[in-house]
């Protein structure tokens, strides 16, 4: 089956420091990769997506490059913010005549300090 | 933001009792989706559509049912609450069936006592 996994969390940070969220995948088939962002309260934002091998996503200062041979998809900001204090999700979908059904990771919480 | 509403944001109710939860759309998305979200696992399927009244269930859908009787509204019903049910619920939309990803609503925060 498809899994996702990802580091374990709180990852805190100092504000303009580098960050690297990793995550992992298993798949059958090829795999569309996401990232999504959930600030409290809210429900999630996709924040980037890659949908074959070696391409790189990117928004807000954020990417990600789907790399088949590791089966990862590491997230990577050069320098943090408070602003991006959030709970962050690592998700693939493969395509079946249902939908686009994701399946997710645990989550990875961010704390980025002053 | 896509147009995604739920309903209500916020619910306590007591085990044995039947709850709904609407999710409603403005965007006309052919898929809808629930998911759950607790601690420790993330998010995880509970039932999807593919269309009206296409429904089709998902990695956790015991205790859960469905209904989609027009594009924009997608109902989760659970028949009878039971406290491992407390829990958010997440509304979500997509388009079409490839990567393009897929949009949430704000959220269900359900209590079952």
């Amino acid at each position: 089956g498809n899994s996702v996994t990802q580091m374990e969390g709180p990852v805190t940070l100092s504000e303009e420091a580098f960050l690297t969220i990793n995550c992992t995948y298993t798949a059958t088939g090829y795999p569309s990769l996401f990232w999504y962002v959930q600030y409290p309260g809210e429900g999630l934002q996709l924040l980037l997506k890659a949908t074959k091998a070696d391409d790189k996503g990117s928004n807000k200062g954020f990417e990600a490059t789907y790399r088949k041979e590791t089966t990862s998809f590491h997230l990577e900001k050069g320098s943090v913010q408070v602003s991006d204090s959030a709970v962050y999700f690592c998700a693939l979908n493969v395509l079946t005549g249902g939908g686009n059904k994701l399946t997710f990771g645990t989550g990875t919480q961010l704390k980025v300090e002053l | 933001d896509a147009g995604i509403t739920q309903s209500p944001r916020h619910k306590v109710t007591e085990t044995g009792t039947p709850v709904t939860l609407r999710c409603h759309q403005t965007e006309n998305h052919r898929y809808m989706y629930w998911y759950r979200q607790d601690p420790g696992h993330g998010l995880r399927l509970i039932h999807y559509s593919y269309g009206v009244k296409d429904t089709d269930k998902g990695e956790v859908s015991d205790g859960y049912s469905v209904s989609r009787s027009k594009t924009e509204d997608f109902l989760l019903t659970l028949e009878s609450a039971t406290s491992s049910q407390t829990s958010v619920y997440f509304c979500a939309i997509s388009e079409s069936a490839s990567g393009g990803g897929q949009f949430f609503g704000p959220g269900t925060r359900l209590t079952v006592l």
